[in-house]
């Protein structure tokens, strides 16, 4: 049982590239996350799904695009990197809302030049 | 509108004592309050949560945490703090059923030995 996993670990993009994120879990999980981390701001949530087959925007979607094809995969897309978008990145997933805790993966450090 | 505040960027103690990280927060509704341990360049883990009744929950790693309803307050505590709770450490809320778990800004713990 692998829990959350999330590939890649590290990435350097320069401005302009695009990249996609993956993240995939194995709990069985409906609902699941992406947010990013940046110093002092905590977690800010980017997108998340309630299901295979939706997505929805969170509070920081903008230059971000999401997919969920399949119920344990999640994918976050950047289309065209900005400096901006400098941070770790964070998936998670969860049973459902209210009171079910939410399990993340390790993250992946990105880094637009 | 849900917020959470951790007042303290940083929490110094000695190994042996014991450890407060606070946390307050503001929802509309009944709250759900969880608290997360990240240890370094790894992803978030989930320590305790408190749903409803008995005021004082118990989580992993001798980990506790004390919901005060009048205060708004959710303090982390441990009787006695080891080298090895050093960490950052995040304290979040969500209101009823929504899916939106926000997250504080983090406090570091230091734990000097």
């Amino acid at each position: 049982n692998a829990g959350v996993t999330q590939t890649p670990k590290f990435r350097v993009l320069k401005t302009g590239q695009s990249m996609t994120l993956l993240c995939a879990q194995d709990m069985n999980h409906e609902y699941m996350y992406w947010y990013r981390q940046d110093p002092g701001m905590g977690l800010r949530l980017i997108h998340y799904s309630v299901g295979e087959g939706t997505t929805a925007k969170g509070e920081v979607p903008d230059g971000y695009n999401v997919s969920r094809l399949k119920k344990q995969n999640f994918l976050l897309g950047l289309e065209s990197a900005a400096p901006s978008q400098t941070s770790v990145y964070f998936c998670a997933s969860s049973t459902g809302t209210g009171s079910s805790e939410q399990y993340f993966g390790p993250g992946t450090r990105l880094t637009v030049t | 509108a849900q917020s959470v505040a951790q007042p303290e960027d940083q929490v110094n103690v000695a190994e042996g004592n014991p450890l407060t990280v606070k946390c307050t927060y503001s929802v509309s509704g009944n709250p759900y309050l969880f608290w997360y341990v990240q240890y370094p360049n790894r992803g978030l883990q989930f320590l305790l949560k408190y749903i409803t009744g008995d005021n004082l929950v118990k989580g992993s790693y001798g980990f506790e945490a004390e919901f005060n309803k009048s205060q708004t307050s959710f303090h982390l505590k441990k009787p006695s703090a080891l080298v090895s709770d050093s960490a950052l450490y995040f304290c979040a809320v969500r209101d009823g059923s929504s899916y939106k778990l926000i997250f504080g800004s983090g406090t570091r713990l230091l734990v000097r030995p």
